[in-house]
């Protein structure tokens, strides 16, 4: 069946650094993918999206590129603020299944100055 | 945006016992809603989808008479987890979806704890 994996977390890192989440799908057909983030004590948000192979979506410095060949969206951003400490989903959609989002585990992210 | 809401935000109750989880849209009306649970460490696993004036419908594994899901107006949907039981403890989080939003998007509410005693 369909299925987002993400890396482990926590990530920690200080702020400024480079951030890389690593996602990766399994899909039978063209999924749509996302990456949402969810502060504390918020709902998820939706941070981005791509809608087809070579897409980049990008938003609030965070950017990812749906890479076909490898299944893959991994989530950058080239410095971090204390600000993004937060948990991320990625999560995709196949085309003509009424919405339905299938999520990865999550990746906590905790930024420190 | 579009604002999502839920009530209670955390809710404890004796085994036996019903507990309703409401799921609002506050600035936009819903035809479609979602219901998911996240265990601790887990995704987010759907559980039905809620369409204003029709029968919910649940996905594989779900028991329909334990989560009673109705979607009476087009900004409220609620869940009902009957006779609870410690193994229904979870995070219950709905969804929204805005109708005719660009790539369909879905607003999330900040989710409810349930701990079954």
């Amino acid at each position: 069946g369909d299925s987002v994996t993400q890396m482990e977390g926590p990530v920690t890192l200080s702020e400024e650094a480079f951030l890389t989440i690593n996602c990766t799908y399994t899909a039978t057909g063209y999924p749509s993918l996302f990456w949402y983030v969810q502060y504390p004590g918020e709902g998820l948000q939706l941070l981005l999206k791509a809608t087809k192979a070579d897409d980049k979506g990008s938003n609030k410095g965070f950017e990812a590129t749906y890479r076909k060949e490898t299944t893959s969206f991994h989530l950058e951003k080239g410095s971090v603020q204390v600000s993004d400490s937060a948990v991320y989903f990625c999560a995709l959609r196949l085309t003509g299944t009424a919405s339905k989002l299938t999520f990865g585990t999550g990746t906590r992210l905790q930024v420190t100055l | 945006g579009a604002v999502v809401s839920q009530h209670p935000s955390w809710v404890i109750c004796k085994s036996g016992t019903s507990v309703k989880i409401e799921c609002r849209s506050l600035d936009f009306q819903a035809t479609t809603m979602f219901w998911y649970r996240q265990f601790p460490k887990q995704s987010l696993m759907l559980m039905a989808t809620s369409n204003e004036g029709s029968k919910a419908t649940y996905e594989q594994g779900v028991e329909k008479d334990k989560f009673l899901i109705n979607h009476a107006s087009l900004t409220l949907s609620t869940l009902t987890v009957t006779s609870a039981h410690p193994e229904d403890s979870s995070f219950y989080i709905c969804s929204a979806r805005v109708p005719g939003g660009a790539g369909d998007t879905q607003y999330f509410g900040p989710g409810t704890r349930l701990t079954v005693l």
